[in-house]
Parts: structure tokens; sequence; C-alpha cells
């Protein structure tokens, strides 16, 4: 089966830029989930998608980052303005599952977008 | 909350020697434990998880781990490296809220021919 795929690979931008990052989740999978990986560092969830809808964006600073999954498929991460301190890898992930909560089926990770903020 | 730590930024081993990576968590509940790793440009993969199952527990290429409540510690063991292992690798924790993970800092393998 396909994976979680993600473009760009790489972008660099200036602060005070915008981008955006693309995901498609594995087939079927209705939880998404976008995580950054800044360097040295495990991942941390930013925001989590269940279908078209938001579970959990605690850690997302709305400030400046939005994301959206209109169709309960793929999914986009806005970042705008960018700052320095928003260099990293943008890791998408996707599981499959009959609810939220279901511990028994593991997340699919895509290769990630690395972006470099200048 | 839940945290992990992974003792050790940075291993070294000679190819065909034990492998050895550190983990310990905290947690105020019954953990989901897993170990996941990442090779250079490519997406994590996961490697095992720890469920509340066995407490030794068997994951791809050789690998298993040993989930010890009494040391807090679910460290990553191989009896024989390989050139291929070299990677990050991450122990992580599932908190009990839908099924997020927090995943420690990682720990970089390096092996030596």
């Amino acid at each position: 089966e396909a994976g979680v795929a993600q473009s760009p690979r790489y972008k660099i931008i200036e602060k005070r830029q915008s981008v955006a990052f693309w995901c498609n989740p594995i087939s079927g999978h209705a939880t998404l989930y976008w995580y950054q990986q800044i360097l040295g560092q495990g991942p941390k969830l930013l925001i989590q998608f269940q279908n078209n809808g938001v579970v959990d964006d605690s850690q997302l600073p709305k400030d400046r980052f939005s994301a959206e999954r209109l169709k309960g498929v793929d999914s986009t991460l806005k970042i705008q303005p960018a700052k320095l301190e928003d260099s990293a890898v943008y890791l998408c992930a996707s599981r499959g599952g009959a609810g939220v909560s279901t511990l028994s089926y593991e997340q699919y990770f895509g290769p990630g977008t690395r972006l470099t903020v200048t | 909350a839940q945290s992990v730590t992974q003792l050790d930024s940075h291993v070294s081993v000679s190819e065909g020697t034990p492998v050895l990576l550190r983990c310990n968590y905290s947690s105020s509940y019954s953990p989901s434990l897993f170990w996941y790793v990442q090779h250079p440009n490519k997406g994590l993969q996961l490697l095992l998880k720890y469920t509340s199952a066995a407490t030794l527990v068997k994951g791809i290429n050789g690998f298993e781990a040993e989930f010890k409540k009494s040391e807090t510690s679910f460290h990553l063991t191989k009896p024989s490296a390989h050139m291929s292992d070299a990677a990050e690798y991450f122990c992580v924790v599932s908190g009990a809220r839908s099924y997020q993970l927090t995943f420690g800092k990682g720990t970089k393998l390096s092996v030596i021919p």
C-alpha cells in the first residue's frame, strides 16, 4: 500500500514570508497528525485531525500556524509569517483504527518537509 | 502528563557487537511505549510497541525491548549490530487521550565496520 505522501520535501524562505505544506495520508486513515521536529529533538505534535475535525491543536502556535483537512483526506499546514525558529522538519502521520483512542493501530509517518527560514 | 528520557544522545558500537539504547519513562498511569527508528531522509518507522501485554517485546530487524515497571525503563537491545542499523532511535510514550505520542530527544546509533 502507498505510504504517507508529503510535499514539498525541501523549502527555503525568508523570515516573514508564508509557506504551505501538503500531506496525503494512507487511503482510509481517518486520523491525521502534523508534527514539528527541530534539529536535535524528537517530533512534537502540532495538531491532530479525526476525519475533517480538529481533535487537539493545543500546541499549535495559532497566531502564525494554521491547518485544515477540508474533505477528511488531504491536509495542508500553513505558516504566515514565518520566523527563524520555525526552521524544522514538518512530519505528517496517519493512523487507521475505529476510534480516536484506539491504541492498537500505529501511526505511519511521511518523509517530512524540511523548512529553512533565513 | 507523560515523558520519556533517552539517556544517551549518541551511541557507537562495532558491527557484530550488542546494542543497548536506554530509555526511562514517566507516566501517571500504565503507559504504552514504543521505539521508532528514523533513517536519514526517510520517515519514522515503528520498531516495536508495549501495550501492557508481555513485558519483553520483540520487534523488527532483531530488536527487542523489556518493560520494567520497577525501574520505569524501556531499554532497546539487539544482540548483534548491523551496518544498516545506523540511524536515529526515538523512545515514545503514548498519552491516555487521543493516542498522542510524546517523543524523547533521540539517540543516534553509529555502527563501526
